[in-house]
């Protein structure tokens, strides 16, 4: 079975900027996370989505958005961008969320100018 | 509030050495599942072992073993004569039953000298 999958694997953007970044669960997963890992932060959770409604939200401005597909694809867009916004940004997927273990992407690494 | 603590920020041994890295939780769920990941430097957080808070039964896994005490409320994993493929980030998380959210620790940076 193919493993998450993300795209792009690197991104360069200036301040100001809008980026989206796409990420393809696990087949017959259906429940996707974003986390954002920077060294100062760490791994902090962004958003869930399920069944195409955003279920869970982490402490983040408004700025970070996503949404999620009918095929259970998932994007996540980021509005005006920051430097503060460089970071290396991780998808996983599960079943169906909630109890089952999280698979990662290689995540997007977005550098931001 | 839920949090995990990774003291040791960075391990460096020699091959075939054993090393044991730390994690502490905190947390006031009573069902909560724990997690380590390995993250080698191309970045995927690649799964190792998941726990749930009912089940402390220790598990070994050809090299690799973990530790779960919920006395302590630490659950470690140690690495049995070490290999240089070993070398990476490793984190350990902590979720609640009901929650997608993943918290987790700083991360240990794992050094396996030849």
């Amino acid at each position: 079975k193919a493993g998450v999958t993300q795209t792009p694997r690197y991104l360069i953007k200036t301040r100001g900027q809008q980026v989206t970044l796409s990420c393809s669960p696990i087949s017959g997963h259906r429940s996707v996370s974003w986390y954002q890992q920077t060294p100062g932060q760490g791994l902090q959770f962004l958003f869930e989505y399920f069944s195409e409604t955003q279920r869970n939200k982490g402490n983040f401005p408004g700025r970070f958005s996503g949404r999620q597909f009918s095929n259970s694809r998932s994007e996540m867009n980021v509005s005006t961008l920051e430097l503060g916004d460089s970071a290396l940004y991780l998808c996983a997927s599960s079943l169906r969320g909630q109890v089952e273990t999280q698979y990662f992407g290689p995540g997007t690494r977005l550098l931001v100018l | 509030a839920q949090k995990v603590t990774q003291a040791q920020t960075e391990i460096s041994v020699v091959e075939k050495e054993d090393v044991t890295l730390d994690c502490v939780y905190e947390t006031r769920d009573t069902t909560y599942y724990l997690f380590w990941y390995k993250q080698p430097p191309s970045g995927e957080l690649v799964f190792l072992i998941r726990r749930n808070s009912f089940d402390e039964q220790n598990e070994i896994s050809g090299r690799y073993s973990w530790n779960f005490q919920k006395s302590t409320s630490s659950f470690n994993f140690t690495i049995t004569a070490s290999q240089v493929v070993d070398s990476a980030v490793y984190f350990c998380a902590l979720k609640s039953a009901g929650a997608q959210k993943l918290v987790f620790g700083q991360g240990t940076r794992l050094t396996i000298n030849p």
